[in-house]
């Protein structure tokens, strides 16, 4: 079920500094949502980013999408200790019954 | 927003019993929800599709007599690992679709850690 790619696949900073994780996908899409999984945990919703729009924020948190490129990024900016997770994107159809998943990135940021 | 239960959160279970997961919407409404199968540091992996009213629809190399989902209300979908065994170990994350005007949002339960010794 997964049409995602992500890379990195996994990406170590230290504190303070940003975080870029990018997204691609094959298919025409309703939607792509940005999720976190902190280790052994559900995943968290973080932002969702429609077909139509090109960028949206939500704190420190900064999404983009590419539909011509079929891509996405999420960037976390001033990043902290907290933000060690994985990080997945997922892409809506436009049935709304079908539901992809990337691969996944796995952040760790160092104190 | 929305809020997805699951319950329980970790169950220890022996060989050959059956246990299930219940999965609720808690704030809305969810004529579809999935179930998903997840390994030590892998993504997601859909089992099944859970549509109210009807029958699941499973992925392939699913087996639908060895995981049971029921839909019954537009709230509560259930997984049953019938005759659980050691290899069905793992975690179970269901997921419920909110359907907006023009929009699909998918929002996660916690999770079920199964372990079966």
């Amino acid at each position: 079920s997964q049409q995602g790619e992500e890379d990195p696949q996994a990406l170590s900073i230290q504190e303070g500094e940003n975080a870029t994780m990018n997204c691609s996908y094959k298919t025409s899409i309703n939607n792509l949502q940005w999720y976190r999984q902190n280790s052994g945990r559900g995943l968290v919703h973080l932002i969702l980013i429609r077909s139509n729009e090109r960028e949206k924020h939500s704190g420190r948190l900064r999404v983009t999408l590419d539909t011509s490129k079929k891509s996405s990024s999420l960037l976390i900016t001033a990043s902290r200790a907290a933000d060690t997770a994985s990080y997945f994107c997922a892409t809506a159809s436009n049935t709304g019954n079908q539901f992809y998943f990337g691969t996944g990135t796995s952040l760790t940021v160092i104190p | 927003g929305a809020v997805v239960s699951q319950h329980p959160s970790r169950v220890i279970c022996k060989s050959g019993t059956s246990v299930k997961i219940e999965c609720r919407s808690l704030d809305f409404q969810a004529t579809t929800m999935f179930w998903y199968r997840q390994f030590p540091k892998q993504s997601l992996m859909l089992m099944a599709t859970s549509n109210e009213g009807s029958k699941a629809t499973y992925e392939q190399g699913v087996e639908k007599d060895k995981f049971l989902i029921n839909h019954a209300s537009l709230t509560l979908s259930t997984l049953t690992v019938t005759s659980a065994h050691p290899e069905d170990s793992s975690f179970y994350i269901c997921s419920a679709v909110k359907r907006l005007a023009g929009s699909y949002e998918q929002y996660f339960g916690p999770g079920t850690r199964l372990t079966v010794t």
